[in-house]
């Protein structure tokens, strides 16, 4: 059963312009929601976790800005701006967020991101 | 092996032929986590092994823990062309995970 839906699942971006990205959770038993990049050398990192509606965050790495979103209890987005390299971003969700190292995260399909 | 600075390592085996894969990390854990992720995917997770364990098993592989030498290791026996993929270790803190820098495995049928 999938938990998470993600669009779009690709997208070319012209360098300098920014892109939303959508993330719908499917069972509210996994309410802890994440975003992950995976850049080119295929290596993952953290950027966000959001509980609760209206909660938002900003985050700048190299090669990206971004800008996360929890619009409702089953919806997540990510405004991604200034993407100099390619990228993917995966969204997360989790059945416990504090305090629990045993919580298993489960991964969406993921939406690739590329530089025009 | 996986984490700190190290790049992606890649391991290319023959189908039948057993592998390890090894993860060292620089801050105590008492969990890690091993997830595969196969090609056009998301990562999955594949095996939990907690500090009181030092060993867990599930079908055909075998994680272990060592906190005195804060390392890891995923063995696959018996390795399958569909166990093609790349092999994270990780941390979890909280709601937080820290991956590896990940194996990249390529069975050859």
């Amino acid at each position: 059963v999938t938990l998470l839906e993600q669009n779009p699942r690709w997208r070319l971006v012209p360098r300098g312009q920014a892109v939303n990205l959508r993330c719908i959770l499917k069972n509210s038993q996994y309410p802890w929601m994440s975003w992950y990049q995976q850049d080119l050398q295929k290596q993952l990192q953290w950027l966000f976790t959001l509980r609760s509606p209206g909660d938002k965050e900003v985050k700048s790495l190299p090669g990206a800005d971004y800008l996360a979103t929890r619009v409702t209890d089953t919806e997540l987005r990510l405004q991604v701006a200034n993407m100099s390299q390619g990228r993917t971003l995966y969204c997360t969700c989790s059945a416990d967020g504090g305090g629990n190292n045993y919580a298993e995260q489960f991964f969406g399909p993921g939406t690739r991101l590329t530089v025009l | 092996s996986q984490w700190g600075e190290e790049n992606l390592q890649a391991l290319s085996i023959q189908e039948g032929e057993d592998v390890t894969m090894n993860c060292s990390y620089k801050t105590y854990t008492t969990v890690v986590q091993w997830y595969r992720q196969k090609s056009g995917k998301g990562p999955a997770l594949i095996i939990l092994i907690r500090s009181n364990e030092r060993e867990k098993r599930s079908g055909r592989l075998r994680a272990t823990l060592d906190t005195s030498s804060q390392s890891s290791s995923l063995s696959i026996t018996g390795t399958l062309a569909t166990d093609t993929a790349v092999y994270f270790c990780a941390r979890n803190m909280g709601y937080k995970l820290t991956f590896g820098t990940g194996t990249s495995l390529l069975v050859d049928p």
